[in-house]
């Protein structure tokens, strides 16, 4: 089983929905983020988390919101989707300074 | 200005051939250096990782680091297929990192 789990892995969805992506995570690390993945701008950052009591907004975060219901599991929420939303989301988890362990992607389509 | 400027390709070599990658940055105060690779429909991957200016060596794999000009590099000697993918630069401090917008590589046989 991997590491960092994400589901959806696909969805679907229309203009004005609300729509969460989850994230769970088995590697006991305390720092979890989300990136949003577009071609030609790479990856940038939504959210991240050090612990559970602890929320901070990325470069990025306007339209979405998170919730880090435990160590191991950190949902993305869009409280109303629209187009421009449409893209490849990543979780990832990390311990301190150390590298990233991305999960499999979760590819949003907002029509 | 974008605070990691990544080479956009698509760079398509020969298998044997030297890969060359390139990324600057801005900020002086960055400290961790990587090179993440992304198979498509996968998330990325950590592939090299440092600290200092210079050179690292991993198999096949050269990261250069040269902090007084802003500029990384990743090498990949004798270039094989399975090498295809897309390369990311990520460049950051303690809470954060960068990346650059990604390079796709392929390696014809």
């Amino acid at each position: 089983d991997a590491d960092v789990t994400q589901t959806p892995r696909n969805r679907i969805t229309k203009t004005g929905k609300r729509i969460m992506l989850e994230c769970s995570q088995t590697k006991g690390h305390d720092r979890m983020y989300w990136y949003r993945q577009d071609p030609g701008l790479g990856l940038r950052l939504i959210y991240y988390s050090f612990d559970v009591k602890d929320i901070n907004k990325g470069e990025i975060s306007d339209g979405y919101s998170v919730s880090r219901q435990a160590q191991a599991k950190f949902s993305l929420s869009l409280e109303s989707a629209i187009p421009n939303q449409t893209a490849l989301y990543f979780c990832a988890t990390s311990v301190a300074t150390g590298e990233l362990f991305f999960g499999e992607g979760s590819r949003l389509t907002v029509l | 200005q974008k605070e990691v400027e990544q080479d956009p390709g698509p760079l398509s070599v020969p298998e044997g051939a030297i890969v060359s990658l390139n990324c600057t940055y801005s900020n002086s105060a960055f400290q961790y250096f990587m090179w993440y690779r992304q198979y498509s429909r996968k998330g990325p991957e950590l592939l090299m990782y440092t600290y200092s200016s210079g050179n690292k060596e991993d198999g096949r794999f050269t990261a250069q680091v040269d902090k007084s000009s802003k500029y990384i590099s990743l090498f990949i000697r004798d270039s094989q297929p399975s090498d295809s993918a897309t390369y990311l630069c990520a460049i950051g401090g303690d809470y954060k990192l960068s990346f650059g917008a990604g390079t796709t590589v392929t390696v014809r046989a």
